[in-house]
């Protein structure tokens, strides 16, 4: 079952602007988790904001969380080249993790 | 930290051989273990987990089954692969964070292309 959304499904920018992304989901849910995968490899763990949260920041990381609309954020701001990857957001529904399709994000100096 | 190993890395099969895939875990003892498989442009879509040795719950029917014979061993195989059988496979491994909340980690993946 899929239960994440992101949007939208690619972004290009430069080097320097901000990035966001959008995940919606479907059923009530007790955290929301962004990964970041680059391409050819496994996914790394960003940040978590649990559903009592509405902002969470970590670096140039934000995610912002509302759960009457059942929608999340990724921004990431002065993006860098290396920034360039797959973005994912997850949804815990023990025992696992349900990933969206994710959203490519491209950033060229 | 926990780290996950996966191998092989790359594997090109005919349509019809069998498969094996190996996912080993350090770091962590009785964690509950996650196949993940990602076809080309697509998300992650969960196949198996499992929360203990010789316990497996499959997520989607086909023809691939999953096998954890070591606490820190998840291996996931089939006896006939299909051409839809293609793609990226992911092993994960759960632990719990600072926060109290389950989050994974990953192996680097084994790429499957069926022929």
């Amino acid at each position: 079952s899929q239960q994440g959304e992101e949007d939208p499904q690619a972004l290009s920018i430069q080097e320097g602007e901000n990035a966001t992304m959008n995940c919606s989901y479907k059923t009530s849910i007790n955290n929301l988790q962004w990964y970041r995968q680059n391409s050819g490899r496994g996914l790394v763990h960003l940040i978590l904001i649990r559903s009592n949260e509405r902002e969470k920041h970590s670096g140039r990381l934000r995610v912002t969380l509302d759960t009457s609309k059942k929608s999340s954020s990724l921004l990431i701001t002065a993006s860098r080249a290396a920034d360039t990857a797959s973005y994912f957001c997850a949804t815990d529904e023990e025992p696992a993790l349900i990933f969206g399709k994710g959203t490519t994000l491209s950033v060229s100096s | 930290s926990q780290t996950i190993h996966q191998w092989p890395a790359t594997l090109v099969q005919p349509v019809g051989s069998p498969l094996s895939l190996e996912c080993t875990v350090e770091g962590t003892s009785n964690p509950n273990l996650y196949w993940y498989r990602q076809a080309a442009g697509r998300g992650l879509q969960l196949l198996f987990y499992s929360v203990g040795i010789g316990q497996i719950s499959s997520e989607v029917p086909q023809n691939l089954s999953a096998s954890r014979p070591q606490d820190r061993q998840f291996i996931l195989s089939s006896k006939k692969l299909l051409l839809s059988d293609s793609g990226f496979y992911l092993c994960a491994a759960q632990y719990i964070s600072n926060s109290g909340a389950n989050v994974l980690t990953f192996g680097a993946g084994s790429r499957l292309t069926v022929l």
